[in-house]
Protein backbone atom coordinates (compact mmCIF):
# COMPACT_ATOMS: atom_id res chain seq x y z
CA UNK A 1 0.00 0.00 0.00
CA UNK A 2 1.11 3.80 -0.02
CA UNK A 3 1.25 3.93 3.63
CA UNK A 4 1.57 2.39 6.75
CA UNK A 5 -1.70 0.93 7.52
CA UNK A 6 -3.10 0.53 11.26
CA UNK A 7 -6.12 -0.84 12.29
CA UNK A 8 -8.60 -0.37 14.32
CA UNK A 9 -7.92 3.13 14.55
CA UNK A 10 -9.58 3.46 17.83
CA UNK A 11 -10.77 0.15 20.26
CA UNK A 12 -12.44 0.28 23.47
CA UNK A 13 -12.20 -2.74 25.80
CA UNK A 14 -12.82 -3.92 29.44
CA UNK A 15 -10.12 -4.55 31.55
CA UNK A 16 -9.29 -8.32 31.57
CA UNK A 17 -10.28 -8.29 27.82
CA UNK A 18 -7.73 -9.83 25.11
CA UNK A 19 -7.43 -7.29 22.48
CA UNK A 20 -5.49 -7.39 18.82
CA UNK A 21 -4.51 -4.57 16.99
CA UNK A 22 -3.21 -5.23 13.49
CA UNK A 23 0.28 -3.47 11.32
CA UNK A 24 0.14 -3.08 7.59
CA UNK A 25 4.05 -1.99 6.66
CA UNK A 26 4.54 -0.69 3.24
CA UNK A 27 5.03 -3.50 0.91
CA UNK A 28 8.54 -4.48 0.75
CA UNK A 29 9.46 -3.05 3.66
CA UNK A 30 11.67 -5.90 5.77
CA UNK A 31 12.00 -4.07 9.27
CA UNK A 32 8.75 -3.32 11.45
CA UNK A 33 8.32 -1.61 14.70
CA UNK A 34 6.13 -0.92 17.49
CA UNK A 35 5.60 1.60 19.86
CA UNK A 36 3.38 2.95 22.75
CA UNK A 37 2.62 6.58 23.18
CA UNK A 38 1.07 7.60 26.66
CA UNK A 39 -1.21 10.58 26.99
CA UNK A 40 1.27 13.34 26.86
CA UNK A 41 4.32 11.57 26.27
CA UNK A 42 7.02 10.30 23.91
CA UNK A 43 6.67 6.76 22.15
CA UNK A 44 8.15 3.94 24.01
CA UNK A 45 9.56 0.96 21.76
CA UNK A 46 8.27 -2.28 22.06
CA UNK A 47 9.56 -4.69 19.93
CA UNK A 48 11.19 -4.81 16.55
CA UNK A 49 10.99 -7.28 14.16
CA UNK A 50 13.17 -8.20 11.19
CA UNK A 51 11.41 -10.27 8.42
CA UNK A 52 9.10 -12.72 10.43
CA UNK A 53 11.84 -13.05 13.59
CA UNK A 54 11.78 -10.56 16.42
CA UNK A 55 15.55 -9.57 17.55
CA UNK A 56 14.26 -7.07 20.01
CA UNK A 57 12.04 -7.56 22.30
CA UNK A 58 13.09 -5.53 24.86
CA UNK A 59 10.50 -3.00 25.25
CA UNK A 60 7.28 -5.20 25.97
CA UNK A 61 6.26 -4.22 29.46
CA UNK A 62 5.17 -7.56 30.68
CA UNK A 63 4.35 -11.41 29.71
CA UNK A 64 0.76 -10.07 28.92
CA UNK A 65 2.18 -8.18 25.48
CA UNK A 66 3.03 -10.22 22.54
CA UNK A 67 3.88 -9.97 19.03
CA UNK A 68 4.24 -11.55 16.05
CA UNK A 69 4.94 -10.90 11.85
CA UNK A 70 3.86 -13.51 9.28
CA UNK A 71 4.77 -13.22 5.41
CA UNK A 72 7.17 -10.80 6.38
CA UNK A 73 4.14 -8.37 5.93
CA UNK A 74 1.64 -8.07 8.70
CA UNK A 75 2.00 -7.68 12.00
CA UNK A 76 -0.27 -8.13 15.21
CA UNK A 77 -0.04 -7.03 18.84
CA UNK A 78 -1.90 -9.13 21.26
CA UNK A 79 -2.35 -7.67 24.58
CA UNK A 80 -3.98 -10.28 27.18
CA UNK A 81 -5.84 -9.25 30.40
CA UNK A 82 -6.15 -5.65 29.47
CA UNK A 83 -5.20 -3.08 32.55
CA UNK A 84 -6.12 0.41 32.56
CA UNK A 85 -2.11 1.02 32.44
CA UNK A 86 -1.90 -0.29 28.53
CA UNK A 87 -4.78 2.64 27.97
CA UNK A 88 -2.47 4.26 25.05
CA UNK A 89 -1.99 4.98 21.30
CA UNK A 90 0.12 2.17 20.20
CA UNK A 91 1.75 3.43 16.63
CA UNK A 92 3.49 0.72 14.47
CA UNK A 93 6.40 1.50 12.01
CA UNK A 94 8.08 0.13 9.10
CA UNK A 95 11.42 0.83 6.74
CA UNK A 96 13.03 -0.29 4.13
CA UNK A 97 16.26 -1.69 6.53
CA UNK A 98 19.09 -0.50 3.45
CA UNK A 99 21.55 0.55 5.98
CA UNK A 100 22.38 2.45 9.16
CA UNK A 101 19.81 5.87 9.55
CA UNK A 102 16.98 4.72 7.53
CA UNK A 103 13.67 6.53 7.44
CA UNK A 104 11.13 4.73 9.55
CA UNK A 105 7.44 5.81 8.16
CA UNK A 106 4.79 5.31 11.12
CA UNK A 107 1.31 5.09 10.71
CA UNK A 108 -1.87 6.55 12.09
CA UNK A 109 -1.95 4.35 15.00
CA UNK A 110 -4.01 2.93 17.46
CA UNK A 111 -6.35 4.54 20.36
CA UNK A 112 -6.61 1.81 23.12
CA UNK A 113 -9.13 2.91 25.88
CA UNK A 114 -9.30 0.55 29.01
CA UNK A 115 -12.65 0.97 30.92
CA UNK B 1 21.03 3.50 27.00
CA UNK B 2 20.86 6.56 25.17
CA UNK B 3 18.27 9.29 26.31
CA UNK B 4 16.72 12.66 24.99
CA UNK B 5 15.56 15.28 26.60
CA UNK B 6 13.63 17.79 25.48
CA UNK B 7 12.59 20.78 28.36
CA UNK B 8 10.11 22.74 26.55
CA UNK B 9 6.67 21.20 27.16
CA UNK B 10 4.97 24.15 25.01
CA UNK B 11 5.89 26.76 23.07
CA UNK B 12 4.16 29.44 21.08
CA UNK B 13 4.80 31.64 17.97
CA UNK B 14 3.24 34.12 16.18
CA UNK B 15 2.73 33.15 12.03
CA UNK B 16 5.69 34.44 10.20
CA UNK B 17 8.02 34.80 12.84
CA UNK B 18 11.14 32.23 14.36
CA UNK B 19 11.00 29.41 16.71
CA UNK B 20 13.98 27.41 18.07
CA UNK B 21 12.94 24.00 19.80
CA UNK B 22 15.31 22.71 22.22
CA UNK B 23 16.45 19.15 22.35
CA UNK B 24 19.45 17.61 24.19
CA UNK B 25 20.77 13.71 24.22
CA UNK B 26 22.93 11.46 26.08
CA UNK B 27 25.15 8.75 24.39
CA UNK B 28 28.51 6.75 24.61
CA UNK B 29 28.29 6.55 20.95
CA UNK B 30 30.73 8.04 18.84
CA UNK B 31 28.31 7.75 15.60
CA UNK B 32 24.49 8.36 15.08
CA UNK B 33 21.86 10.37 13.95
CA UNK B 34 19.51 12.70 14.91
CA UNK B 35 15.65 13.35 13.63
CA UNK B 36 12.78 15.66 14.54
CA UNK B 37 9.52 14.05 14.04
CA UNK B 38 6.41 16.07 13.32
CA UNK B 39 2.88 15.08 14.82
CA UNK B 40 -0.02 16.58 14.07
CA UNK B 41 -3.34 16.14 15.59
CA UNK B 42 -3.72 12.59 13.12
CA UNK B 43 -1.17 10.90 15.20
CA UNK B 44 0.69 10.15 12.16
CA UNK B 45 4.51 10.84 13.28
CA UNK B 46 5.92 12.78 9.93
CA UNK B 47 9.96 13.10 9.44
CA UNK B 48 10.81 17.05 9.50
CA UNK B 49 14.75 16.66 9.33
CA UNK B 50 17.87 14.14 9.81
CA UNK B 51 20.91 14.80 10.90
CA UNK B 52 24.17 12.39 10.74
CA UNK B 53 26.39 12.53 13.75
CA UNK B 54 30.13 12.82 11.47
CA UNK B 55 28.76 15.10 9.35
CA UNK B 56 29.50 19.09 11.18
CA UNK B 57 27.43 20.65 8.27
CA UNK B 58 23.61 21.31 9.67
CA UNK B 59 21.23 20.08 8.14
CA UNK B 60 17.92 22.08 6.33
CA UNK B 61 14.86 21.55 4.99
CA UNK B 62 13.38 24.63 3.88
CA UNK B 63 12.20 26.56 6.31
CA UNK B 64 13.35 23.59 8.90
CA UNK B 65 16.97 23.48 9.91
CA UNK B 66 19.12 22.46 12.90
CA UNK B 67 21.75 23.63 15.07
CA UNK B 68 23.66 20.53 16.06
CA UNK B 69 26.21 20.94 18.69
CA UNK B 70 27.87 17.45 18.83
CA UNK B 71 30.09 18.51 22.04
CA UNK B 72 27.61 19.41 24.03
CA UNK B 73 25.14 17.40 22.52
CA UNK B 74 22.88 19.63 21.22
CA UNK B 75 20.54 19.28 18.79
CA UNK B 76 17.80 22.09 17.89
CA UNK B 77 15.23 22.84 15.51
CA UNK B 78 14.34 26.22 13.86
CA UNK B 79 11.18 26.92 12.13
CA UNK B 80 11.47 30.23 9.98
CA UNK B 81 8.52 32.04 8.75
CA UNK B 82 6.04 29.88 10.72
CA UNK B 83 2.63 28.64 9.34
CA UNK B 84 -0.32 27.71 11.04
CA UNK B 85 -0.22 24.39 9.83
CA UNK B 86 3.38 24.11 11.86
CA UNK B 87 0.66 23.46 14.77
CA UNK B 88 1.77 20.13 16.29
CA UNK B 89 3.80 18.09 18.34
CA UNK B 90 7.31 17.86 17.58
CA UNK B 91 9.50 14.69 18.95
CA UNK B 92 13.10 14.93 18.70
CA UNK B 93 14.80 11.34 18.21
CA UNK B 94 18.55 9.24 18.34
CA UNK B 95 18.93 6.35 16.32
CA UNK B 96 22.59 4.48 16.58
CA UNK B 97 24.52 4.07 13.39
CA UNK B 98 23.42 0.65 12.90
CA UNK B 99 21.01 -0.84 10.32
CA UNK B 100 17.90 -1.05 11.74
CA UNK B 101 18.37 0.72 14.97
CA UNK B 102 15.27 1.82 16.78
CA UNK B 103 14.49 5.44 17.49
CA UNK B 104 14.27 6.78 20.97
CA UNK B 105 12.51 9.79 21.47
CA UNK B 106 12.18 12.98 23.55
CA UNK B 107 8.49 13.51 25.26
CA UNK B 108 7.71 15.90 22.49
CA UNK B 109 7.08 20.02 22.45
CA UNK B 110 3.27 20.76 21.97
CA UNK B 111 4.00 23.74 19.53
CA UNK B 112 1.11 26.71 18.66
CA UNK B 113 1.14 28.66 15.70
CA UNK B 114 -1.10 31.78 16.57
CA UNK B 115 -2.38 34.67 13.84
Amino acid sequence: GAGVSQSPSNKVTEKGKDVELRCDPISGHTALYWYRQRLGQGLEFLIYFQGNSAPDKSGLPSDRFSAERTGESVSTLTIQRTQQEDSAVYLCASSADRGPGEKLFFGSGTQLSVL
Amino acid sequence: AQTVTQSQPEMSVQEAETVTLSCTYDTSESNYYLFWYKQPPSRQMILVIRQEAYKQQNATENRFSVNFQKAAKSFSLKISDSQLGDTAMYFCAFMKHEPASKLTFGTGTRLQVTL
